[in-house]
């Protein structure tokens, strides 16, 4: 599965959209985009998932660039309790469901 | 929506006892589910693969007969920690895809924190 490379921490404003950016340029044209998030001493819960086309359910925004070598996750209104580590993950058929943690962002919504 | 449930969510147990960590799927039937274990301020590390009916799958360096798993049904699969030590204590966190497609979602349990003394 293609690597991922996200910043190690980011900080937003309560109230305000949270926009975390991933970058997967090596990513092939099979491979799925994936976003977790952990909240401490929890199991990790997930957000969306997203192949080209950009999705949006009642937690998140996926936005994945034409050329699918990156993508950003935006939580269009954070709360404090948004404060979590946010993993981006690819994901392809020939990995079944095993998913690789990276190091993932640490996003701390500030009141 | 689909979820997956760890069964207990806190363990304590004496040096060289066994204990074992359920995992189960609520909703939707899973041939294949994944452990992981996480240390304090790191991430997520996959230990094994856990195979319905058939053996488990370990990653390099995890020791298959001191992590016994073992995936007996379809929604159920379960990790003994053998001749448990003070080093095994981490966070074991279950995983498990609801469909097999590339493209289903892959739902994580709550995690189960397991403290040997």
């Amino acid at each position: 599965d293609a690597k991922t490379t996200q910043p190690t921490s980011m900080d937003c404003a309560e109230g305000r959209a949270a926009n975390l950016p991933c970058n997967h340029s090596t990513i092939s044209g099979n491979e799925y985009v994936y976003w977790y998030r952990q909240i401490h001493s929890q199991g990790p819960q997930y957000i969306i998932h997203g192949l080209k086309n950009n999705e949006t359910n009642e937690m998140a925004s996926l936005i994945i660039t034409e050329d699918r070598k990156s993508s950003t996750l935006i939580l269009p209104h954070a709360t404090l309790r948004d404060t979590a580590v946010y993993y981006c993950i690819v994901l392809g058929a020939s990995s079944g469901s095993r998913l690789t943690f990276g190091e993932g962002t640490q996003l701390t919504v500030n009141p | 929506g689909a979820v997956v449930s760890q069964h207990p969510s806190r363990v304590i147990c004496k040096s060289g006892t066994s204990v074992k960590i359920e995992c189960r799927s609520l909703d939707f039937q899973a041939t294949t589910m994944f452990w992981y274990r996480q240390f304090p301020k790191k991430s997520l590390m996959l230990m094994a693969t856990s195979n319905e009916g058939s053996k488990a799958t370990y990653e390099q360096g995890v020791e298959k007969d001191k992590f016994l798993i073992n995936h007996a049904s379809l929604t159920l699969s379960t990790l003994t920690v053998t001749s448990a030590h003070p080093e095994d204590s981490s966070f074991y966190i279950c995983s498990a895809r609801a469909g097999g497609l590339a493209g289903n979602t892959i739902y994580f349990g709550e995690g189960s924190w397991l403290t040997v003394v």
